[in-house]
């Protein structure tokens, strides 16, 4: 089946710093990327929906400039939360998906800002 | 707006009991229904999908249920095991590709 490597699984770094997350699809090219952020023991909050080679669409309150999104190819997009505080530390889930086929999701990174 | 609403919030089944979760829809336009199951500190992984022509489809002891009429639609876990004891998200799409909207989770524990 499709695989979506989410990497790294955990990140610690302290505030201030910026951190990068990738998310690549394995065995297929995916034309949406989505970034979803996820409290303890909460749904899926979507961040942002990005297509390979434009812009990324933000959901409403999310942090533009904070959330940096590029998605550079059909297999890889990346998350950079920018001068990271502890208040973003969350888990970060990366989907994507091909028309006509399933959404899936990576493994989640845990970041935690100290 | 919740364009999907999902219950119970949470679930507890004895092991070998049904599991049932319910989620239901406004959007006529929606035309793919999966599921997802979470375990902690892992991603969703896709467990069992269906699309409005059919009422029903089953994945081994996994069944969704489609009311398409009521815009529901249900998981059915048969013979519940403390392995599945997880997160269950529903979600709808207009067409794969489009947005997907989640419902707000289901945390299922089944106790032996």
């Amino acid at each position: 089946g499709a695989v979506v490597s989410q990497h790294p699984s955990w990140v610690i770094c302290k505030s201030g710093t910026s951190v990068k997350i990738e998310c690549r699809s394995l065995d297929f090219q995916a034309t949406t990327m989505f970034w979803y952020r996820q409290f303890p023991k909460q749904s899926l909050m979507l961040m942002a929906t990005s297509n390979e080679g434009s812009k990324a669409t933000y959901e409403q309150g999310v942090e533009k400039d904070k959330f940096l999104i590029n998605h550079a190819s059909l297999t890889l997009s990346t998350l950079t939360v920018t001068s990271a505080h502890p208040e973003d530390s969350s888990f970060y889930i990366c989907s994507a998906v091909q028309a006509d086929s399933p959404l899936h999701f990576g493994n989640g990174t845990r970041l935690t800002v100290t | 707006q919740q364009q999907v609403k999902q219950s119970p919030q949470s679930l507890i089944v004895q092991k070998g009991g049904i599991s049932i979760i319910n989620c239901a829809y406004e959007n006529t336009a929606f035309d793919y229904f999966p599921w997802y199951q979470q375990f902690p500190g892992k991603g969703p992984a896709l467990l069992i999908a269906i699309r409005p022509d059919v009422s029903e489809k089953k994945e081994g002891r996994f069944t969704i249920s489609f009311n398409k009429s009521a815009k529901q639609f249900s998981l059915h876990i048969m013979d519940s095991q403390p392995g599945d004891s997880a997160t269950y998200f529903c979600a709808a799409s207009g067409y794969t590709g489009n947005q997907f909207y989640f419902g707000t989770g289901t945390s299922l524990t089944v106790i032996p």
